[in-house]
């Protein structure tokens, strides 16, 4: 069976300062890697995804994250947060075209 | 290009009650997943649906069916209502074999906010 871990509840930062969420999953087959951000009262917006090929994975709004097959981990980066990160953002993991599973979240606040 | 529709946006409910919620997916995409958000957890999988056949189903119980149509629309009914199945339902769709996806990425629509007194 297949879980996420989503290591940090909630993530506060200053403004410009770097940030990573960080992600691990168990599975015994090999896996596809997403991260979605959930802003108040809307649905999940897909960030990047992991399928195969390079480790290093880019997303929208100038997140990235990296896949790491040793530690089983798939943290999220983003060198200088904005204020209107200011999120929800969930590691999910799946097999080829079946359900995904999700991790508890992990709550990112950015202040001034 | 229009994304993942879903209708309605809000509902009330009370306990017993049916609900059927109802989920458009992205243009060319032809499979549609259903997942229950409960508040501050993640989503959790409910059942998808290919070929107007349900594919795979998570761990919820019989209350919940689901159908698809011919135009790859579909429905999440939920029978006999309780308290607990307050939450926000999230339809998602992927691009299978038709849209020339393999399913992996799924795409989702704003959710469907169900309270049930």
């Amino acid at each position: 069976a297949q879980s996420v871990t989503q290591l940090d509840s909630q993530v506060p930062v200053f403004e410009e300062a770097p940030v990573e969420l960080r992600c691990n999953y168990s599975s015994s087959v090999s896996v596809y890697l997403f991260w979605y951000v959930q802003y108040p009262n809307q649905g999940l917006q897909l960030l990047l995804k992991y399928l195969s090929g390079s480790t290093l994975v880019k997303g929208i709004n100038g997140f990235e994250a990296e896949f790491n097959k040793s530690q089983t981990s798939f943290h999220l980066r983003k060198p200088s947060v904005h204020i209107s990160d200011t999120a929800e953002y969930f590691c999910a993991v799946s097999q080829a075209g079946t359900a995904l599973i999700f991790g508890k979240g992990t709550t990112l606040s950015v202040s001034s | 290009d229009a994304g993942v529709t879903q209708s309605p946006t809000h509902l009330i409910k009370t306990r017993g009650q049916q609900v059927t919620l109802r989920c458009s997916p992205k243009s060319g995409h032809d499979t549609v997943s259903w997942y229950q958000q409960a508040l501050g957890q993640g989503p959790q999988f409910i059942f998808q649906y290919y070929e107007e056949e349900e594919r795979q189903r998570g761990n919820f119980p019989d209350r919940f069916s689901g159908h698809q149509f011919p135009n790859y629309s579909s429905e999440l009914n939920v029978n006999a209502l309780l308290l607990g199945d307050s939450a926000l339902y999230l339809c998602a769709s992927s691009p299978g074999l038709f849209g020339g996806g393999r399913r992996e990425t799924q795409y989702f629509g704003p959710g469907t906010r169900l309270l049930v007194l």
